[in-house]
């Protein structure tokens, strides 16, 4: 079965500066889709960025972006100039390829800090 | 644009209680729809999943069931709330990918 592995349990940034969050992944599919989600305190599940596995060209969507190695199975988020609102957990998710299981797998979090 | 509505936000519930938590979806067809529990301080587990009216994939064997009656309707029920049974609820469509989710419910068993 899938897992996402999210190692890092907490992680604390100054505002303006840039954080990295990790993510592993285990699959045997050669294709399939990554995602960054963003749950602020208000408990809402934000899509912050997607990844199609067959791209080469990791994705970018403003402030974040992220550093895909698919031999590796990594997957993490660069927060670049942090802001207090990116203040969230962040959740690692894995989708399976279209046409197979429906279900995204999720990351235990990491609850990011920012400092002002 | 499509829209999930999930119903109600709050709810504090006696153990031994029914629970009905309702999701609807707007804007889309035949979309695949998922329920999610987060225990305080963890990460996202799913319950349920759907694929079409009528059919219901269960993840976890637990006090909790799901039901597809109409195409964009989609919800959890249980007969006899336990104590385990509270946590923060989500329910979330697809179509493709990603998943986009409601604004969740926090279900409190007393």
């Amino acid at each position: 079965a899938q897992t996402v592995t999210q190692s890092q349990p907490e992680m604390s940034v100054q505002e303006a500066e840039t954080v990295t969050l990790s993510c592993t992944y285990d699959t045997s599919e050669s294709d399939y889709y990554l995602f960054w989600y963003k749950q602020p305190p208000s408990r809402q599940m934000i899509l912050v960025i997607r990844q199609e596995a067959y791209k080469q060209q990791n994705a970018t969507e403003n402030r974040f972006s992220v550093n895909f190695q698919k031999a590796a199975k990594s997957f993490s988020l660069k927060i670049s100039d942090s802001q207090l609102g990116d203040a969230a957990m962040y959740f690692c998710a894995y989708k399976g390829p279209q046409g197979g299981s429906e279900k995204l797998v999720f990351g235990k979090g990491t609850k990011l800090t920012v400092n002002p | 644009s499509q829209t999930i509505h999930q119903w109600p936000a709050t709810l504090v519930q006696p153990v031994g209680s029914p629970l009905s938590l309702e999701c609807t979806v707007e804007g889309t067809s035949n979309p695949n729809l998922y329920w999610y529990r987060q225990a305080a301080g963890r990460g996202l587990q799913l319950l349920f999943y759907s694929v079409g009216i009528g059919q219901i994939s269960s993840e976890v064997p637990q006090n909790l069931s799901a039901s597809r009656p109409q195409d964009r309707q989609f919800i959890l029920s249980s007969k006899k709330l336990l104590l385990s049974d509270s946590g923060f609820y989500l329910c979330a469509w697809s179509w493709g990918s990603p998943l986009h989710f409601g604004n969740g419910t926090r279900l409190t068993v007393t």
